[in-house]
This record gives structure tokens, sequence and C-alpha cells, in this order.
């Protein structure tokens, strides 16, 4: 079974500009996740999508950041304009939950490393 | 609102050592509980978890106990192989899920 694929691996950017990022799910997996993982840190939830619709981005910085998940398959997360606090790993990860609940294991993409000069 | 603390890193420990990783946790409600590890060059895979007082996940020879009354799930390993040399994350989840810091593990062989 092929895992979580992102791309890049890894964006080195200035700040001021944009750049996006790519994330095709597990088959069959309804819910997908971004996060943020800045040096030292565990992962932060960013956005959760349930097939196409967003279930939660409370946490997302909605003047810089947006993402969008066509099609319940495939999802993009851009940052514009990217500012250096920016610098990060940025994860996704996809699960079956078709149900909201936290319990069903998460599968983690290899993530996208973001530096911003 | 809800946290997550764990031990600070690294650890390093030889081959065939008691591994105890602490991590202790913050919730309003009944959160459950998960380990992730990241192994060199990988993403976060899921440990083990557990989702009520008392439950007690395994995986590989790792285990941890939900302690309710310690607000704690401790990550141990009875001997660890320079193969568990990770970064290991602990989380909960309740309507959303937060992640400790992380603890880095090396084993020396």
């Amino acid at each position: 079974e092929a895992g979580v694929a992102q791309s890049p691996r890894y964006k080195i950017i200035e700040k001021r500009q944009s750049v996006a990022f790519w994330c095709n799910p597990i088959s069959g997996h309804a819910t997908l996740y971004w996060y943020q993982q800045i040096l030292g840190q565990g992962p932060k939830l960013l956005i959760q999508f349930q097939n196409n619709g967003v279930v939660d981005d409370s946490q997302l910085p909605k003047d810089r950041f947006s993402a969008e998940r066509l099609k319940g398959v495939d999802s993009t997360l851009k940052i514009q304009p990217a500012k250096l606090e920016d610098s990060a790993v940025y994860l996704c990860a996809s699960s079956l939950d078709t149900s909201g609940s936290w319990y069903n294991e998460q599968f983690f993409g290899p993530g996208t490393r973001l530096t911003v000069l | 609102g809800d946290s997550v603390t764990q031990m600070e890193g690294p650890v390093t420990l030889s081959e065939e050592a008691f591994l105890t990783i602490n991590c202790t946790y913050t919730a309003t409600g009944y959160p459950s509980l998960f380990w992730y590890v990241q192994y060199p060059g990988e993403g976060l895979q899921l440990l083990l978890k557990a989702t009520k007082a008392d439950d007690k996940g395994s995986n590989k020879g790792f285990e941890a106990t939900y302690r309710k009354e310690t607000t704690s799930f401790h990550l141990e390993k009875g001997s660890v192989q320079v193969s568990d040399s990770a970064v290991y994350f602990c989380a909960l989840s309740s309507d959303k899920i937060i992640f400790g810091k992380g603890t880095r593990l090396h084993i020396l062989p």
C-alpha cells in the first residue's frame, strides 16, 4: 500500500515570496490533515479536511495561509506571503476516519522542509 | 487549554537498558493518549495508544499505561535496541490532537 506522498521535500524561498505544498493521501482515506512542525517542537495542527470539507482550521493563520482539497483527494497548502517564522517542516497526514474521532490512526507523509530567508 | 509535557532529550542509553520517557498531560475532558515515533529520515508513525483510564497500549516491546490519577502516560521498554533510536512524541486528543515537543533517544551498541 502506498503511503502519504508530499512534494516538494525541500523548499528555500525569500520572505514575502509565495510557496505551495502538495499532498496525496492514502487511497480511500477520508480525512486529511496539515501540520506545522517548527524545529524542536511537536507538530501543530493547521487544518483538517473530511472529504473536501474543512472540519477544523482554527489554528491556520488565514491572513497568509490557505489550503484546499479538491474532489476530496489531493490537497495543497499555500503560504502567501511567507515570513521568516514560517520556516518549519509541513506534514500531511491522512486517516480512514469518517466520524470526526481522533482515535483512528493517522498516517504521516515525509514532510516538506521550508526555509524562509 | 489542553497540553502535553514530556521529558527533554536527548536520552542516551546502552543497548539492553531499560527505557522510560515521561509524559504528563493537562486536559479538561477525557482525551485519548498516543505515542508516535519518528525514525531518522521517515515520517511520524503511531507506536501505541490508549483511550481510557487504566488502558495499557503496547507495541514492539513498548508499553504505556493511561494513569488518570497522575495524568501521565509514560513510555517504557524493558530492553532497548540500537534500532529504537528515534524521536518519540507523546500526544493527546480531545477536540483536536496536541503533541509534546518530542524526546530524542540514542541507543549505543
